[in-house]
């Protein structure tokens, strides 16, 4: 069963960082590309970020790129999103999603994880 | 980027009607190589987004035959057929053929 379990979320102050981690199960992970989505409480998805099976290609969302660096670590099935200079407008649940590689959808998704920033 | 737009913003439907939600794109979805990356997306109330359609009519592992997908271009159409009460909550498309990937503000189905 594929299962991506996210942490690391919370209250941080505007400004601050924060890094976010999702573990995967169930599946080769070396074999897929990764994505971060975010959902604002109450709004729609909107994709952050990317990173494709051996992190050759990453690819971010314009709000995000220069402050949010995504990573992997394929021995360890993990992966990461650091968060500097974080905003208000960062504030959502943040979701792990596995992407597949011939069909460019997502296809499982984590339950997701909360960041809130406030100060 | 390519903006989805979404209509209606919600829809009431008996058990056992049917409805359709329908997503445009602001530019084509198909890709270089031929194909059109569009997708629909469930989130039930509470739950992570969950796929339902891939490529614009095929239905994922699991997705009921209630569900079909069409359309070309910038133009598509999700219709789910004798509705249940678990396919309740927010629908999205959804475009991977290019980045930024890019989704639709989501189709409420409620209950009438």
């Amino acid at each position: 069963e594929v299962q991506l379990v996210e942490s690391g979320g919370g209250l941080v102050q505007p400004g601050r960082s924060l890094k976010l981690s999702c573990v995967a199960s169930g599946f080769t992970f070396s074999n897929y590309g990764m994505n971060w989505i975010r959902q604002a409480p109450g709004k729609g998805l909107e994709w952050v970020a990317y990173i494709s099976s051996g992190s050759s290609y990453i690819y971010y969302a314009e709000t995000v790129k220069g402050r949010f660096t995504i990573s992997r670590d394929n021995a360890k099935n993990t992966l990461y999103l650091q968060m500097t200079s974080l905003r208000s407008e960062d504030t959502a649940l943040y979701y792990c999603a596995r992407r597949r590689y011939s069909e460019l959808d997502f296809d499982y998704w984590g339950q997701g994880v909360m960041v809130t920033v406030s100060s | 980027d390519v903006v989805m737009t979404q209509t209606p913003v919600s829809l009431s439907v008996s058990l056992g009607g049917q409805v359709s939600i329908s997503c445009r794109s602001s530019q084509s979805l198909v890709h270089n190589n031929g194909n059109t990356y569009l997708s629909w997306y469930l989130q039930k109330p509470g739950q992570s987004p969950q796929l339902l359609i891939y490529k614009v009519s095929n239905r994922f592992s699991g997705i009921s035959d209630r569900f079909s997908g069409s359309g070309s271009g910038t133009d598509f159409t999700l219709k789910i057929s004798r509705v249940e009460p678990d396919d309740l909550g927010v629908y999205y498309c959804g475009q991977g053929t290019q980045y930024p990937y890019t989704f639709g503000a989501g189709t409420k189905l409620e209950l009438k």
